[in-house]
């Protein structure tokens, strides 16, 4: 089972509201993700979490804030979005290869977020 | 990480094998290929991926140069399903987490 589950799958927000999304899996998966992908655009990476702590943040906007509640959990936090940030946000986990120390990643359905 | 590049669009009939190239000249030794597609609207599949061997599963066969700086994923049998967005990723060599996605190919399959 590679299945990556992102709730919800639409989500339409005022530039004054908080909202979360939300990104679980249950495949013992050590590493999650979040991309952003404007639209015909390729995904471009935003956090990376290894372990439950934040190993990567892109130069991401503090307006978006990552969390990692557990092992399978990853939130995401808006808060005062623009616009522009109206997007499809992927969630993606990976485990390590122990032959190869590879990460295959894999993803999840995505939430539209469209920002009003 | 080494860039890829693909061609911007190809087309394919139904039941024939689709060959998808991807230059990747810069690659270096600890560096591997990847391959994701992204059917519209939802989020990137995995597909293959490799070192310096070919490598085959239910989904695809992918074929890497021996000099590693291009490779070609090949799908047998083709079917409508299966127009999506291809990307050829570079990934590894300390960058483990990281996979930049280039522009892709967009695969139409015609029936």
């Amino acid at each position: 089972d590679t299945e990556v589950t992102q709730t919800p799958k639409h989500l339409v927000m005022g530039m004054t509201n908080k909202k979360s999304l939300k990104c679980e899996q249950h495949m013992g998966h050590r590493a999650m993700y979040w991309y952003k992908q404007k639209a015909k655009k390729p995904p471009e990476l935003m956090f990376v979490y290894s372990y439950e702590k934040l190993s990567i943040n892109e130069s991401v906007p503090s307006r978006f804030s990552p969390e990692c509640p557990n092992s399978s959990l990853l939130n995401l936090h808006l808060h005062a979005l623009q616009p522009e940030d109206s997007a499809l946000y992927l969630c993606a986990s990976s485990d390590r290869d122990r032959g190869t120390k590879q990460e295959t990643q894999y993803f999840g359905p995505g939430t539209r977020l469209l920002v009003l | 990480d080494a860039k890829t590049t693909q061609p911007p669009s190809m087309d394919c009939a139904e039941g024939r094998a689709a060959n998808l190239p991807c230059n990747h000249s810069t690659i270096s030794g600890n560096e591997y290929v990847y391959w994701y597609r992204q059917i519209h609207s939802q989020g990137p599949q995995y597909i293959i991926h490799g070192l310096k061997n070919n490598e085959t599963n239910e989904m695809a066969s992918l074929i890497i140069t021996e000099d590693r700086k291009s490779s070609t994923l090949i799908l047998p049998h083709a079917t409508l399903r299966d127009t999506a967005v291809y990307y050829c990723i570079v990934s590894g060599g300390g960058s483990n987490y990281k996979l930049t996605f280039g522009k892709g190919t967009l695969l139409t399959v015609n029936p």
